[in-house]
């Protein structure tokens, strides 16, 4: 399995409601990664799991929660969000410490209403 | 900090030659990666360069000199299924973590 799946692969949300997104692998990566990217921007790091431990949040609003419930799976909870956070949220997992190749998962398409 | 600069946009005609070239400004460097993502997908590793020269995969290859801080994507006989947007990326210094170029979107015309 070389892949990471990422589900819903769209959701619209008001801004009172609690969802969540999901991400999967089976490649035995020990690192794994949340990035938003808005239309024609690059992708931004949001946080970084390593060995099933946070090591990285990069100044995410606390309305954003992750979790990291096993080595194969990232959660990523979304409480009380801005029609600002609309974006493609990307997951993506790498062998820990090695930069040569990321594998990313298609993306939740989040429409905050 | 990080910061990677490659053009905005490029275009070219079926079966040509492009270059998309990505100059980077880093505190540490530890290699220099190339991501494709077509509209509405997600992105896909290319190509990883940490040591200076070429590192051919098919039609694809890429250069890196890291005394210029430069590196380069080469795309050989374009095919229209190429047009898409890729990304220069390099490592963050003491993690496995990178830092995206703006994008090239590259258009490839009959």
């Amino acid at each position: 399995d070389t892949e990471v799946t990422q589900t819903p692969k769209h959701l619209v949300m008001g801004m009172t409601n609690k969802k969540s997104l999901k991400c999967e692998q089976h490649m035995g990566h020990r690192a794994m990664y949340w990035y938003k990217q808005k239309a024609k921007k690059p992708p931004e790091l949001m946080f970084v799991y390593s060995y099933e431990k946070l090591s990285i949040n990069e100044s995410v609003p606390s309305r954003f929660s992750p979790e990291c419930p096993n080595s194969s799976l990232l959660n990523l909870h979304l409480h009380a969000l801005q029609p600002e956070d609309s974006a493609l949220y990307l997951c993506a997992s790498s062998q820990e410490g090695r930069a040569d190749g990321y594998t990313f998962g298609s993306g939740t398409r989040l429409t905050v209403v | 900090g990080q910061s990677l600069e490659q053009p905005s946009e490029v275009t070219a005609v079926e079966g040509a030659i492009v270059q998309i070239n990505c100059t980077y400004q880093t505190s540490g460097f530890y290699g220099l990666s190339w991501y494709q993502q077509h509209d509405g997908g997600a992105p896909t590793f290319l190509s990883y360069n940490a040591l200076d020269g070429l590192e051919e995969t098919g039609r694809f290859s890429s250069f890196l000199s890291r005394s210029d801080s430069y590196g380069y994507l080469l795309l050989q006989e374009l095919q229209m299924k190429d047009s898409a947007s890729y990304f220069c990326a390099v490592r963050d210094q003491g993690y496995s973590t990178l830092t995206f170029g703006k994008g090239t979107m590259l258009l490839v015309s009959p």
